[in-house]
């Protein structure tokens, strides 16, 4: 069965950083465009950023541009987000999802278990 | 930044009743290429959220027939004709089109 796995998440202080990865089990995550949404505790989904199969493009929302860059590793296919001055606002789940742009329009057609990122002193 | 708007926020029903969700976006979903960048997932407790629909009216693969999406433009609908109790959770519906992308609030769904 196919899986997206993240990790990196935990327990940072304050204006700290981290670096999710997203890794795939039983296809090809080189051959995806894939995203990253987040849902803080209690709360709904954000679309956080995207980026394209070959890395060329991506896409961030403006809440978090210059703080959060998605990018990837095709030849270890794998996804990245890194988080900068991190917030407690920040605290939440973040998922990594495949976007479904060859057979659709970019609908996110699997998703992570998630990673928790605590944000706090 | 487009708002999707939810309602309602909170559904009871019974098993074997029928349910609607009704997502209201404050611009079009309709792209020149004809498709409409509208779906729907859903999040049960405790788990990740997964696809039940896209672009509108498709029906991923696995999710049973008794969910179906309907709309257009700017007014949408989830439908779901007979409940089941695996069907509870947090309904979600999501524009593809304009950056950023946008989910709604959500709408909770509880079996009596």
């Amino acid at each position: 069965e196919v899986h997206l796995l993240e990790s990196g998440g935990g327990l940072v202080q304050p204006g700290g950083s981290l670096r999710l990865s997203c890794a795939a089990s039983q296809f090809n995550l080189r051959n995806y465009a894939m995203a990253w949404v987040r849902q803080a505790p209690g709360r709904g989904l954000q679309w956080l950023s995207a980026i394209t199969s070959d890395g060329g493009d991506s896409y961030t929302a403006d809440s978090v541009q210059g703080r959060f860059t998605i990018s990837r590793d095709n030849a270890k296919d794998l996804v990245f987000l890194e988080l900068t001055s991190l917030r407690a606002d920040d605290t939440a789940v973040y998922y990594c999802v495949r976007r479904q742009v060859v057979h659709g329009s970019g609908h996110f057609d699997l998703w992570g278990q998630g990673s928790l990122v605590t944000v706090s002193s | 930044d487009v708002v999707l708007t939810q309602t309602p926020l909170s559904l009871s029903v019974t098993p074997g009743q029928p349910a609607s969700i009704s997502c209201k976006s404050t611009q079009s979903l309709l792209r020149s290429d004809g498709k409409t960048y509208l779906y729907w997932y859903l999040q049960r407790p405790g788990q990740s959220p997964h696809l039940l629909i896209y672009e509108v009216s498709s029906r991923f693969s696995g999710v049973p027939e008794r969910f179906s999406g309907s709309g257009s433009g700017t007014d949408f609908t989830l439908e779901i004709s007979r409940v089941e109790a695996e069907d509870m959770g947090v309904y979600y519906c999501m524009q593809g089109l304009h950056l950023p992308w946008t989910f709604g609030q959500g709408t909770q769904v509880e079996i009596k």
